[in-house]
């Protein structure tokens, strides 16, 4: 069964340092999303992206994060300068398109800690 | 109020029972709703899409209930490997690329 994968699964980084998480979707899906949830909170949207666009994002993902799709697998989320609380667990998805009959599938997700 | 709320929980229920879980939205233009499982510090697992007319899908059973903003989530004879938390989520957007809500999840524990 095709899934989502993502790289790394954990990641520990210093305050003020740039990290980039990476995700590889299902192959023929063409929506794609990042996720975050800290630890003992809810899942919260980050970003939607089709089409090398963003579609959507929420007022969580300001102008220290990014989202990029490098080539043709491969969809990153790069946050520029670490603060304490951006520690969560970052899931990305995938969706086979947009509209609402399609559902969306999970990453196992990166653990980022920011120390 | 919250945009998606649910049964604060934990539900701890021997196996074998039937246990509902709740949920409502805030958002009466919503269009597409879902219940996920999500087990300890893993990622989302999509359980089960709702539709209007209620869907069954094994021992799990979900209605919706548009006119009251109302989500609920039936499981019969409950199985250990059923403890997790059941995420309620809702889709607030018509087209394009789709926007999850999360609801803060109920914690379910089978007993033995």
């Amino acid at each position: 069964e095709p899934e989502v994968t993502q790289t790394p699964s954990h990641q520990v980084t210093q305050m003020g340092q740039e990290v980039i998480l990476r995700c590889v979707p299902i192959s023929n899906h063409l929506y794609f999303y990042w996720y975050r949830q800290i630890l003992g909170q809810k899942v919260e949207f980050l970003v939607s992206f089709y089409n090398n666009e963003i579609s959507e994002k929420s007022e969580i993902f300001d102008d220290q994060f990014s989202v990029e799709r490098p080539d043709g697998s491969n969809f990153t989320l790069k946050i520029r300068s670490t603060k304490l609380e951006d520690s969560a667990m970052y899931f990305c998805a995938s969706s086979e398109a947009g509209g609402v009959s399609y559902e969306q599938y999970f990453g196992p997700g990166t653990r980022l800690t920011v120390t | 109020r919250k945009e998606v709320e649910q049964d604060p929980g934990p539900f701890n229920v021997p196996e074998g029972a039937t246990v509902a879980f709740n949920c409502t939205y805030s958002n009466s233009a919503s269009q597409s709703f879902f219940w996920y499982r999500q087990d300890c510090r893993k990622e989302p697992k999509l359980l089960m899409s709702v539709y209007s007319s209620g869907n069954e899908d094994g021992r799990f059973t979900a209605q919706l209930n548009r006119a009251s903003q109302y989500i609920s989530l039936l499981i019969r004879d409950s199985k250990l490997s059923d403890s997790a938390t059941y995420l309620c989520v809702v889709n607030p957007l018509i087209q394009g690329a789709q926007k999850l809500v999360f609801g803060q999840g109920t914690r379910l524990t089978i007993n033995p």
